[in-house]
């Protein structure tokens, strides 16, 4: 499939390091936060989410960070592997039911 | 259970021309949801539709239109084509469209659209 990005930022990583990715979203009234993940000729993928009411969430492997007050968003990857490899999309929503993604983060992991 | 499909994956318009896209969500999820992906860029919302009515439309031109059918699949159509629609259109659903209170969107492969 056609690679989705091809002048992303790009985050490398060691596998079994921990990685971080970063979003700076645009409306300080939105609502809730998504983070999906993207490989090669695929559709988004849901990784993990979380609503302004809370500034932290875990998930298996993965945690969510916001911090609503310099709007901003992470994605915490724990012990990164290979097939951890894509691209990285956060996406926000305010009182409605679309998304806004932010233009993505490509992760590569090297052995 | 299969997840969101889409058909086809692959398609090649000259300017001008028109092009249908179609969409089946998965099994039990009444929202329809269009977005257009740009290489390098994040998906931008077109439409979201909902018991086939409109609940939602993007910044884009009248010649984007789309309609949900009685078994809640889709159908996006663009016309007359221009070499900047040339993009991945990916189609998501959700059981209500109601992702303000937990409801999650699930998206298919998408089609790559080329218009040369």
């Amino acid at each position: 499939g056609e690679s989705v990005g091809l002048h992303l930022p790009t985050l490398s990583v060691q596998e079994g390091d921990n990685s971080i990715i970063n979003c700076a979203y645009s409306n300080s009234a939105s609502d809730y936060f998504i983070w999906y993940k993207q490989e090669s000729g695929k559709g988004p993928q849901f990784i993990i989410d979380i609503r302004s009411n809370m500034d932290k969430r875990q998930g298996q492997r993965v945690t969510v960070l916001l911090n609503k007050t310099v709007k901003h968003l992470s994605l915490q990857i724990a012990a990164t592997q290979p097939g951890d490899s894509a691209v990285y999309f956060c996406a926000e929503s305010f009182n409605t039911d679309k998304l806004i993604f932010g233009t993505g983060t490509r992760l590569q992991v090297f052995p | 259970d299969a997840g969101v499909t889409q058909s086809p994956t692959h398609l090649i318009k000259t300017r001008g021309q028109q092009v249908t896209l179609r969409c089946s969500p998965i099994s039990g999820h009444k929202s329809v949801s269009w977005y257009q992906q740009v290489l390098g860029q994040g998906p931008q919302f077109i439409f979201q539709y909902y018991e086939k009515e409109e609940r939602g439309r993007g910044n884009f031109p009248d010649r984007f239109s789309a309609r949900q059918f009685p078994n809640y699949s889709s159908e996006l159509n663009v016309n007359a084509l221009l070499l900047g629609d040339s993009a991945l259109y990916l189609c998501a659903s959700s059981l209500e469209g109601l992702l303000r209170v937990g409801e999650k969107l699930f998206f298919g492969s998408g089609t790559q659209l080329s218009v040369l």
